[in-house]
């Protein structure tokens, strides 16, 4: 079993819909927990960072963890084409330098116009 | 905000030959930055973590002799791919730790095709 499992999709939605993302995982020492974005042929970039349960919202972007569940999931409201992308879910469990990120594989979203 | 700097963003090289991809941190210092491989439309792999002053850490199955990695100061690290075969061609990405706030920092990759 992975550490970290995400539907790899792909998900495609019509342009305006409201897309949720999730991650499981089984570490409980995972206490942080981010949202990356990628686009094809780019490094990832950071969308959400969270740290340990509880809700977080940014502009579209809501991210929300339960550690009791050991579940995290990122919402999109009023999506748009540009958001077509992979989402990648991250999570580390030590909070100095030298934490490792463990991803999740990835799910990739196609937002149609 | 936190920003890394990855060159080149595309190399292609001969078999045989090594490559050199350099990974700057530019408005922050990394004491650790991370180097991950990607295979396409799979998950980032982490290969190592670099940290300055001294030998980087490998995950297990990583050849550290074909990928050495040099972490010779707070802004910089770089992987070197010696003697590369066609199987090494991947998407190559390094990531540091900036502040907190900015959780982990990637580079923008480097696409790496051996020939």
């Amino acid at each position: 079993q992975k550490e970290v499992e995400q539907d790899p999709g792909p998900l495609s939605v019509p342009e305006g819909a409201i897309v949720s993302l999730n991650c499981t995982y089984s570490n409980s020492a995972f206490q942080y927990f981010m949202w990356y974005r990628q686009y094809s042929r780019k490094g990832p970039e950071l969308l959400m960072y969270t740290y340990s349960s509880g809700n977080k919202e940014d502009g579209r972007f809501t991210a929300q963890v339960d550690k009791s569940s050991k579940y995290i999931s990122l919402f999109i409201r009023d999506s748009q084409p540009s958001d077509s992308a992979t989402y990648l879910c991250a999570m580390s469990g030590n909070s100095g330098n030298t934490g490792k990120l463990i991803f999740g594989q990835g799910t990739t979203l196609q937002v149609k116009p | 905000g936190a920003v890394v700097s990855q060159h080149p963003s595309r190399v292609i090289c001969k078999s045989g030959t090594s490559v050199k991809i350099e990974c700057r941190s530019l408005d922050f210092q990394a004491t650790t930055m991370f180097w991950y491989r990607q295979f396409p439309k799979q998950s980032l792999m982490l290969m190592a973590t670099s940290n300055e002053g001294s030998k980087a850490t490998y995950e297990q199955g990583v050849e550290k002799d074909k990928f050495l990695i040099n972490h010779a100061s707070l802004t910089l690290s770089t992987l070197t791919v010696t003697s590369a075969h066609p199987e090494d061609s991947s998407f190559y990405i390094c990531s540091a730790r900036g502040p907190v706030i900015y959780g982990y920092t990637f580079g923008s990759g480097t696409r790496l095709t051996v020939v």
